[in-house]
């Protein structure tokens, strides 16, 4: 199974100040199909998952652009350029490329200081 | 529009079925996903199906007790769960997965919580 390791695993961050979020997996996520599936999900408290990010570094539907997501092989980050109250959650990288299982990282919470 | 239904309180050992209501999109088309979380934990993947012949995927923790099936005709997606143990206490969320052109884990429904105590 890809093992998927997320740090820092707390952040605490200042409001309007960038933040950024590594994940790394222990097997390349290249598929053979020549994509990379690492997805980014963020969950406030009490609410289900919302997937920010897919294939690395689109952004979905809605997702400000002050979200980023880059990285390739076995490293990637996601970045929030200028933090808002509303980014406060737990952030999840989650790999789709050997399946199953699709493993997901430990989490990372985000805290306004 | 995912919406889960069926968890509650069950004692160890017993069995549990949920139900997860599809809407919005043709589901037909779509693989779909059981992905649970435990009480202040992370996410972790259950199981999977694209097509309703298939027999399914799942995590080495629920093979052999859990079940996914899907009624295509009633937009439909279940999770038959059997021997349950304390550790499958979670919510657990019904997750759109692939379709062409679509990635996958866009659609979460709500969870439905999953107790299982003594």
């Amino acid at each position: 199974d890809v093992v998927m390791t997320q740090s820092p695993l707390s952040l605490p961050v200042t409001l309007g100040q960038a933040a950024s979020i590594s994940c790394k997996s222990s097997q390349s996520l290249v598929h053979i199909d020549g994509n990379t599936y690492l997805n980014w999900f963020h969950q406030r408290p009490g609410q289900s998952p919302r997937r920010l990010i897919y294939k690395v570094s689109n952004r979905d539907s809605g997702v400000p652009d002050r979200f980023s997501g880059s990285g390739s092989g076995t490293d990637f980050t996601l970045k929030i350029s200028r933090v808002e109250a509303e980014d406060v959650g737990v952030y999840y990288c989650m790999q789709g490329t050997q399946w199953p299982p699709w493993t997901f990282g430990q989490g990372t919470k985000v805290e306004i200081k | 529009h995912l919406v889960e239904s069926g968890g509650g309180v069950v004692q160890p050992g017993t069995s549990l079925r949920l139900s997860c209501a599809a809407s919005g999109f043709t589901f037909r088309s779509y693989g779909m996903h059981w992905i649970r979380q435990a009480p202040g934990k992370g996410l972790e993947w259950v199981a999977y199906m694209w097509k309703a012949e298939d027999n399914g995927h799942y995590a080495d923790s629920v093979k052999g007790r859990f079940t996914i099936s899907r009624d295509n005709s009633k937009n439909t997606l279940f999770l038959q769960m059997n021997s349950l143990k304390v550790e499958d206490t979670a919510v657990y969320y019904c997750v759109r997965g692939s379709s062409a052109g679509s990635a996958p884990f866009d659609y979460w429904g709500q969870g439905t919580l999953v107790t299982v105590s003594s």
